[in-house]
């Protein structure tokens, strides 16, 4: 069974600059899938990023990118320049591909605060 | 193109009453997932289609949960003789049925039970 550990439960970052967001993950599966979503307090879970397990490169969308180290099983979601608008909770989450599941596990987030 | 839509958005009830909540996927998305996520929690799976076919099913989904999705389009997720516990977060997703696909979420129907 797969299992996401995020280690961080909230982290302080000042306006404009970057924050990185652990994440570790724990599977047997060969090949799987890696998102992140933000969750402000609205409740909405907001698609940020995805990670395919044979992705040679990381992964970027805009200010978001992520930090695949397959070898160590870490998928960091990395936030450049932050803005207040980023504050808000962030899971990470993996789905395993070609067995007899499909579903997305998720980790127990971290809460983001940006300061001005 | 419209996002996953979910109804309602909040709902209170009294404890020992049945509830439903409605869920539409996007279009011509056939997966479609259920998650519930309590206060502080990442959201948990419950449930799981492909079209019509309820292929997976959480252990935390006990006999008063039901979940349907006649025809493959919109689902429903009906929780009889509520408790305080079912208080949570329910969250719906979809997704093609390829892999490397996004799961988009709905807004989430927030549930208390008194």
């Amino acid at each position: 069974a797969q299992k996401i550990t995020q280690t961080q439960p909230g982290m302080f970052v000042q306006e404009k600059e970057a924050v990185t967001l652990d994440c570790t993950y724990d599977t047997s599966d060969q090949s799987y899938g890696l998102f992140w979503y933000k969750q402000p307090s609205s409740g909405e879970m907001i698609f940020l990023i995805y990670q395919g397990s044979y992705d040679e490169q990381n992964a970027t969308e805009g200010r978001y990118s992520l930090n695949f180290q397959k070898a160590r099983k870490s998928a960091n979601l990395v936030i450049s320049a932050s803005q207040l608008g980023d504050s808000a909770m962030y899971f990470c989450a993996s789905q395993p591909y070609g067995g007899a599941t499909n579903k997305l596990i998720f980790g127990t987030g971290t809460l983001l605060a940006v300061q001005p | 193109d419209t996002g996953v839509s979910q109804d309602p958005r909040h709902k209170i009830t009294k404890r020992g009453q049945n509830v439903t909540f409605r869920c539409d996927p996007i279009s011509e998305h056939n997966r479609l997932y259920w998650y519930r996520q309590t206060l502080g929690q990442g959201p948990e799976f419950l449930t799981y289609f492909q079209n019509e076919a309820q292929l997976e099913k959480s252990r935390l989904l006990s006999d008063r949960f039901s979940a349907e999705r006649p025809k493959g389009s919109f689902s429903t997720l009906e929780i009889q003789r509520t408790e305080q516990g079912d208080s949570a977060m329910y969250l719906c997703a979809s997704s093609p049925s390829e892999t490397r696909r996004v799961i988009h979420f709905g807004p989430g129907t927030r549930l208390l039970v008194l």
